[in-house]
């Protein structure tokens, strides 16, 4: 079936640091690929998406680019606050469904 | 737009006791709800989907009996969780979805069994 592979964490990084997860999916057709964001103690805020191949999401300085040619959906951001820290999900509808697969989910703190 | 209110945000209850949990899109009709369940430092595992008006389907190896989900109205989903017990602790998560592929999630509620 359809699946979310990420990057396995936890991550921690300095402030103003260059932040990478990497994101690979396995699925039919051309699925809808999410980024979500959980800060703790809260539920999930969906931080960025792309619906075809080529796609750029951006958002609050986030950025993911769908490629099919690779199948992943790598988040990126040039430079980490510390309020970035969070939990983020990779996720995925297919193309012929309408529920979501989640990624493990990858931990980032971000120091001072 | 696109609100999704969960209630209440945490719980406490005796072990055999039920619990219900209450999801509503505040500005908007979903067509579809979901509910998920995440274990600590896990990802979410969908639990079940209900569409107004009709029975929720149940993911593979979830206890319909035990998760009893209702979709009432276009705003509003329920869960219960009945007869609970100290490994139903968890965080439980609802979204909704108006039709689109973005699905909207509320802030969770987090059940401890004690």
């Amino acid at each position: 079936g359809d699946s979310v592979t990420q990057m396995e964490g936890p991550v921690t990084l300095s402030e103003e640091a260059f932040l990478t997860i990497n994101c690979t999916y396995t699925a039919t057709g051309y699925p809808s690929l999410f980024w979500y964001v959980q800060y703790p103690g809260e539920g999930l805020q969906l931080l960025l998406k792309a619906t075809k191949a080529d796609d750029k999401g951006s958002n609050k300085g986030f950025e993911a680019t769908y490629r099919k040619e690779t199948t992943s959906f790598h988040l990126e951001k040039g430079s980490v606050q510390v309020s970035d820290s969070a939990v983020y999900f990779c996720a995925l509808i297919p193309s012929n469904d309408y529920k979501l697969s989640f990624g493990a989910g990858t931990t980032v703190t971000v120091r001072a | 737009g696109a609100v999704v209110s969960q209630h209440p945000s945490w719980v406490i209850c005796k072990s055999g006791t039920s619990v219900k949990i209450e999801c509503r899109s505040l500005d908007f009709q979903a067509t579809t709800m979901f509910w998920y369940r995440q274990f600590p430092k896990q990802s979410l595992m969908l639990m079940a989907t209900s569409n107004e008006g009709s029975k929720a389907t149940y993911e593979q190896g979830v206890e319909k009996d035990k998760f009893l989900i209702n979709h009432a109205s276009l705003t509003l989903s329920t869960l219960t969780v009945t007869s609970a017990h100290p490994e139903d602790s968890s965080f439980y998560i609802c979204s909704a979805s108006k039709g689109s592929t973005e699905a909207f999630f509320g802030q969770g509620t987090r059940l401890t069994v004690v």
